[in-house]
């Protein structure tokens, strides 16, 4: 079983609709958890953080964390051509060497005129 | 201004030689990683380090080395024993915490000719 798991996509969302997407993770260890939005040929920047269960919104995004089902997602509301990219999802746990950041795979979003 | 430098952003390596990945960061970040993306890929992590002298393989370790001998930069070498070595490679750094944020440099493209 993948630490990080995401739905490949890609998801397509017409303009001005909500974009939601899901990741999974496998160890109940797992404390801090995070989204990244990755343009193509680009490095990964962050856009949200989330510690607790619960919603956390920013802007347009929120974050949703559920720790029983080890379930993280990502709302993005007013969806603009400009969210168009590949979302990642980042999961943090401590380990006996540090503190492990692992990716899923991504999903890509295609927001369409 | 603070941030993450990767160095060089292309690199073309033959065959059979070795190659090293400058990350240097200015942020007074304890923790520091290298990831290794594949085309339509997430990230894969190599290795991970929480101090100076002191670094944990990560899922994908091999054929490759680091070394932290300043809290400031960690070098990746892709060794000849790395069978495909051709990928994006990025670089990140954050807090020592698990809560905290990790953010990334511009990442190093590696072909192999």
């Amino acid at each position: 079983q993948k630490e990080v798991e995401q739905n490949s996509g890609p998801l397509s969302v017409p303009e001005g609709a909500i974009a939601s997407l899901n990741c999974t993770y496998s160890d109940r260890g797992s404390q801090s958890f995070f989204w990244y939005r990755q343009y193509s040929g680009k490095s990964p920047e962050l856009i949200m953080s989330i510690y607790s269960n619960g919603d956390k919104e920013d802007g347009r995004f929120t974050a949703q964390l559920n720790k029983a089902s080890q379930y993280v997602s990502l709302l993005i509301r007013d969806s603009q051509p400009s969210d168009s990219a590949t979302y990642l999802c980042a999961v943090n746990r401590p380990t006996g060497g540090g503190n492990k950041l692992t990716f899923g795979t991504g999903t890509q979003l295609k927001v369409e005129l | 201004d603070g941030g993450i430098t990767q160095s060089p952003k292309y690199l073309f390596r033959k065959e059979g030689q070795n190659v090293t990945l400058s990350c240097e960061q200015n942020l007074n970040h304890d923790a520091m990683y290298w990831y290794r993306q594949d085309p339509g890929q997430g990230l894969r992590l190599i290795y991970y380090s929480q101090i100076v002298n002191d670094f944990q393989k990560g899922d994908i370790a091999e054929g490759y080395s680091v070394s932290r001998e300043k809290k400031e930069s960690f070098p990746l070498t892709v060794t000849s024993a790395q069978k495909n070595p051709t990928a994006f490679y990025l670089c990140a750094s954050s807090m020592i915490y698990t809560g905290t944020e990790a953010f990334f440099g511009q990442g190093t493209r590696l072909t192999v000719v």
